[in-house]
């Protein structure tokens, strides 16, 4: 089983530019989130997805949108990235929502945006 | 005031020393926390859970205390391959309960 797997593993961009940055799971897990890290800052959360076709906002949802495409993907698209977007994006997912769920991350994606 | 806070360090430590990091968390209704630990920017990785009265595996120990509102990790003996930082993760009450990271404490362990 390969886990969760992000793809791409580095992306620069110019500013104004779009991308969008895949995620899969193989586990079978029922929930699935993007975070950001920035330095200083722990992860913060962007947007997460309890089940197939839901999503909802977290912490830091502005200028990010999200789409669950089916159990397993997860994507995060940026419509206009900006400078202050430069961050390492990470995908985990859950079996569940609930507080007790061990998060499965994926390795990251490194986005700088100049 | 952050919902869950970390002291960032770096902690400096010798092998062999025993350090302790403290996590404070806002939302008192929480009852269950967890330690992740992330090594160089990479992926961070469970390293253990925190219910009512703490959780204790190997040289690790998680404790909670209710009404100070913090979490602890103590590590005994400390290795080499400690060196990382640790994430400290709660309920966040402004986010429906959904799980809030701290910005992580750094520990270097050095020969």
């Amino acid at each position: 089983n390969a886990g969760v797997t992000q793809t791409p593993k580095f992306q620069v961009l110019k500013t104004g530019q779009s991308m969008t940055l895949q995620c899969a799971q193989d586990m079978n897990h029922n929930s699935m989130y993007w975070y950001r890290q920035d330095p200083g800052m722990g992860l913060r959360l962007i947007y997460y997805s309890a089940s197939e076709g839901t999503t909802d906002k977290g912490e830091v949802p502005n200028g990010y949108n999200v789409s669950r495409l089916n159990k397993r993907e997860f994507s995060l698209r940026l419509e206009s990235a900006a400078p202050s977007q430069t961050s390492v994006y990470f995908c985990a997912s859950s079996v569940t929502t609930g507080l007790n769920e061990k998060l499965f991350f994926g390795s990251g994606t490194q986005l700088s945006v100049l | 005031r952050k919902e869950v806070e970390q002291d960032p360090g770096p902690f400096n430590v010798p092998e062999g020393a025993t350090v302790a990091f403290n996590c404070t968390y806002s939302n008192s209704a929480s009852q269950s926390f967890f330690w992740y630990r992330q090594d160089c920017r990479k992926e961070p990785k469970l390293l253990m859970s925190v219910y009512s009265s703490g959780n204790e595996d190997g040289r690790f120990t998680a404790q909670l205390n209710r009404a100070s509102q913090y979490i602890s990790l103590l590590i005994r003996d400390s290795k080499l391959s400690d060196s990382a930082t640790y994430l400290c993760v709660g309920p966040g009450y402004n986010q429906g309960g959904k799980l809030i990271f701290g910005q992580g404490t750094e520990l270097s362990v050095k020969p």
